[in-house]
């Protein structure tokens, strides 16, 4: 069975850093791309960004919101991605969820698998 | 604002059947495939359609998905108080480097 688990969310000030990770389990990791999707309180979805696989050299995508403040790695000798957040706002308050991305780039796309999602609450 | 537009809510009596639309433009849903996810509330979304109109195995066929242009539909017939949730719809966005986007959610009332 296919689970995706995050983790080390929490509370933190407007400016810190955190790092969340996300646990893959039952299926080979590393032949996915992995994305992040997040969701402010009572709020819709939106795409945080993604890393490709290591074969492609787990080259990043991100949304403008947070590119050049949030970095995307894995180790898929563990499983496991993260997501580097840093110079945190109060706008990046959201439920962060670790998503397995299929895509083929102008074709077809679809996050089959979603972890239960972490919460990152930034307030002073 | 989301790039995808939804409508914020629909409802409908136990054993109706609602559409929910998804409307885009022709460098998103246009020129790339569409899926739906459910959220049930307090929980993750979860895949209901991918590819426009493919059902995830596991999912009842009373749920489909259509596109038609730049607009795509979420059909759920037979309703059931267990579907009321949040639904998603998602797409790429061809003029955003690999852009992934969604519409604005759209809460379904089962009255």
């Amino acid at each position: 069975e296919v689970q995706l688990v995050e983790s080390g969310g929490g509370l933190i000030q407007p400016g810190r850093s955190l790092r969340l990770s996300c646990s893959g389990s039952g299926f080979s990791f590393g032949d996915y791309k992995m994305s992040w999707v997040r969701q402010a309180p009572g709020r819709g979805l939106e795409w945080v960004g993604f890393i490709r696989r290591t074969v492609y050299g787990a080259t990043t995508e991100y949304a403008a919101s947070v590119k050049g403040r949030f970095t995307f790695s894995r180790d898929d000798s563990k499983s496991i991605a993260y997501l580097q957040m840093n110079s945190l706002k109060t706008e990046d308050t959201a439920v962060y969820y670790c998503v397995r991305d299929i895509s083929v780039p102008g074709d077809f796309l679809y996050f089959d698998y979603w972890g239960l999602g972490t919460l990152v609450t930034v307030s002073s | 604002q989301s790039v995808l537009t939804q409508p914020p809510s629909v409802s409908a009596a136990p054993g109706e059947k609602v559409t929910i639309s998804c409307s885009g433009s022709s460098s998103d849903i246009g020129k790339n495939h569409v899926s739906w996810y459910q959220q049930l509330p307090g929980t993750a979304p979860k895949l209901l359609i991918y590819e426009n109109n493919k059902r995830l195995s596991g999912i009842p066929d009373r749920f489909s998905g259509s596109k038609s242009g730049t607009s795509a539909t979420l059909d759920i017939t037979g309703l059931q108080t267990g579907d009321e949730a949040d639904y998603y719809c998602g797409t790429w966005e061809s003029s955003l480097s690999a852009g992934r986007v969604f519409g604005g959610g759209t809460k379904l009332i089962v009255l």
